[in-house]
Parts: structure tokens; sequence; C-alpha cells
């Protein structure tokens, strides 16, 4: 099983810029969710979804956006990219239901210049 | 809102000593725990779990944990630790009919040989 597919692993951007993270998961996982990883400050949630159609904001949702056309795919996007968004990203996903573990992508890791 | 404290923020061992990292959480009702750890350069990966039943759960790689209620604690232990077992372990808590968790910033263990 592929899992939680993540592309790109890593990418440079100029503030400003645009650009989509992708996610995939294979596992007909109702949830799904991004993260930003940041030295000190854990895990912080960006943006969720519980299935196709339905998104909702997470802990720190300004200056990204995310939509779940389908089961398989969350991608999030950056709209214009700032120093700020620096960051590891990882997309996570579960069944919908309290016993549900989250299964993570192995990560993006974005650097704007 | 459920909040989770982890206070150990880096813990420095040597092989063999045994670890206990602390996890603690704001929630007065049901609550379901976990723990992840995090290897270097790698995504997050489920390391056990508690939903109900037996408080003192077990876990991958010869980790522990303790439900203890009264103290809306869920602490992760290791007899003996290992050069290995360096990472970042998180907690993270559901509760309150949600679905998603809410994580601790992470405790980074180096083990030394």
């Amino acid at each position: 099983n592929a899992g939680v597919t993540q592309t790109p692993k890593f990418q440079v951007l100029k503030t400003g810029q645009s650009m989509t993270l992708q996610c995939a998961q294979d596992m007909n996982h109702e949830y799904m969710s991004w993260y930003r990883q940041d030295p000190g400050m854990g895990l912080r949630l960006i943006h969720y979804s519980v299935g196709a159609g339905i998104t909702d904001q997470g802990e720190v949702p300004n200056g990204y956006n995310v939509s779940r056309s389908t089961t398989e795919d969350f991608p999030l996007r950056l709209l214009s990219a700032a120093p700020s968004q620096t960051s590891v990203y990882f997309c996570a996903s579960s069944y919908a239901d309290r016993t549900g573990e989250l299964f993570f992508g192995e990560g993006s890791r974005l650097t704007v210049l | 809102a459920q909040s989770v404290s982890q206070h150990n923020h880096h813990v420095i061992l040597s092989e063999a000593a045994s670890l206990e990292l602390g996890c603690n959480y704001s929630y007065g009702g049901t609550v379901n725990l976990f723990w992840y750890v995090q290897y270097p350069g790698q995504h997050l990966q489920l390391l056990l779990k508690y939903f109900s039943g037996d408080p003192l759960v077990k876990g991958i790689k010869g980790f522990e944990a303790e439900f203890i209620k009264s103290k809306f604690s869920f602490n992760l232990r290791k007899p003996s630790v290992q050069w290995s077992d360096t990472a970042e372990y998180f907690c993270a808590v559901m509760g309150g009919g949600s679905y998603i968790p809410t994580f601790g910033r992470g405790t980074s263990l180096i083990v030394h040989p």
C-alpha cells in the first residue's frame, strides 16, 4: 500500500509565488488534514476535511487554501508565499472516528525566500 | 478547548537509562490518547494508543504508557532506551466527541551510545 503520498518533498519559493502541495491517500479515509511543523511549536493544524466537498479551518489557516473534490486527494495551496510559511508540511489521514490513528505522509519541506 | 502539555522539551539519556516523558491534557470528559514518534528525517508514526480498558498500554519497541484519569496524564515510559530511540515524541488527545487530535509540542529525545 502506498498509504499517504505527498509531493513535492522539497520546494524553494520566492516571496509572492504560489504553489500547491499535493496529498493523496489510498486507504479510503474520510478524514484528511494538513499540519505544519516548526521547531518548538509541534504540529499545528492548518486545514482539515471530513469528506469530499467538506473542508474546515484549523489552528493556522491564514495564507492557505484547500479543496477536497475526491476522497483520495487533498491539495494545499499557498496563494502568495511568505517567509513565515517556511516550514515542514505533513498531510495526514484517518477514518473519521475516535478510534482512528493518523497516517502521515513523509512531509514536504518548503523554504520561502 | 482541549490542550496538551508535554513538559520535557529536550531529554538526553545514555543507553540503558530509563525513560519517562510527561503528557498532561486538559479535558474533563472521555478521551482517546496517543503517542506518536518521529525518527530523524521521517514522518510521524503511531507508537501506542489508549481508548478504554486497562490503563497501562503497551506499544511497539518496548514502549508503554499509563493513563491516570485523576491526574489527566498519559506518560510514556521505557525501562531501557537504545540509541535507535533517538526521535521526537508527540502526545495527542481526542476528546469531546471530536476525531481531530490535539498535539502537544513534542519532546526531543537524544540517546547517547
